[in-house]
């Protein structure tokens, strides 16, 4: 069974540049969540896609950053303009349902802001 | 406000004792709690949680976690530590009432040595 699956593994981006992160869910799980890992801290939760809809962006930040899970197709994180604070790891997870399932984790982009 | 403390930065054990990694939680809700280990460079992997039941909780590789309601704690524990248990460990927190998002705490690095 293939898990979450997240690329690239490793992004790099000038300051101004934008970045596009894909993540794939194991097969079956319609509900993606993203996160951030900036150095020295933990998991942040950013925003959370069920196909086609937004169900919760409390952690995204307001500007620049924005996600979608199309129906067809990867869920794609974009952050516009980048600055050197965006950079950190950031991990996709899916689940099969929001009940009591556990949320599975993919190996995570880590982006680097030169 | 959802929240997860674990107190301890670095926790270090000798193989083949016993070693217990700390957290404390808070929800309005009844909490939903899992347990998740980050090895270098690496996505998260899934260890235990706790939904409903047992307060002792049995997971992945040997570990066990007990949930505490009074002291709001849900601390993971194993009786005997292997060096390939050395990693970072993240305990999270989801109100049961509410969908979606994880509140991990910032992590704690176990070391095991021989």
């Amino acid at each position: 069974n293939a898990g979450v699956m997240q690329n690239p593994r490793h992004l790099v981006r000038r300051r101004g540049q934008e970045a596009r992160l894909r993540c794939s869910p194991v097969k079956g799980h319609s509900h993606v969540y993203w996160y951030r890992q900036l150095p020295e801290e933990g998991l942040k939760f950013m925003v959370y896609l069920q196909k086609e809809n937004i169900i919760d962006e409390s952690g995204m930040p307001k500007e620049r950053f924005s996600a979608e899970f199309p129906k067809e197709g990867p869920s794609i994180l974009r952050i516009q303009q980048v600055v050197r604070g965006d950079s950190a790891a950031y991990f996709c997870a899916s689940s099969l349902s929001t009940g009591q399932g556990e949320q599975y984790f993919g190996p995570g982009t880590r982006l680097t802001v030169t | 406000a959802q929240s997860v403390a674990q107190p301890e930065d670095q926790v270090n054990v000798a193989e083949g004792n016993p070693l217990t990694v700390k957290c404390t939680y808070s929800v309005s809700g009844n909490p939903y709690l899992f347990w998740y280990v980050q090895y270098p460079n690496r996505g998260l992997q899934f260890l235990l949680k706790y939904i409903t039941g047992d307060n002792l909780v049995k997971g992945s590789y040997g570990f066990e976690a007990e949930f505490n309601k009074s002291q709001t704690s849900f601390h993971l524990k194993k009786p005997s530590a292997l060096v390939s248990d050395s990693a970072l460990y993240f305990c999270a927190v989801r109100d049961g009432n509410q969908g979606g998002k994880l509140i991990f705490g910032q992590g704690t690095e176990l070391s095991v040595k021989p």
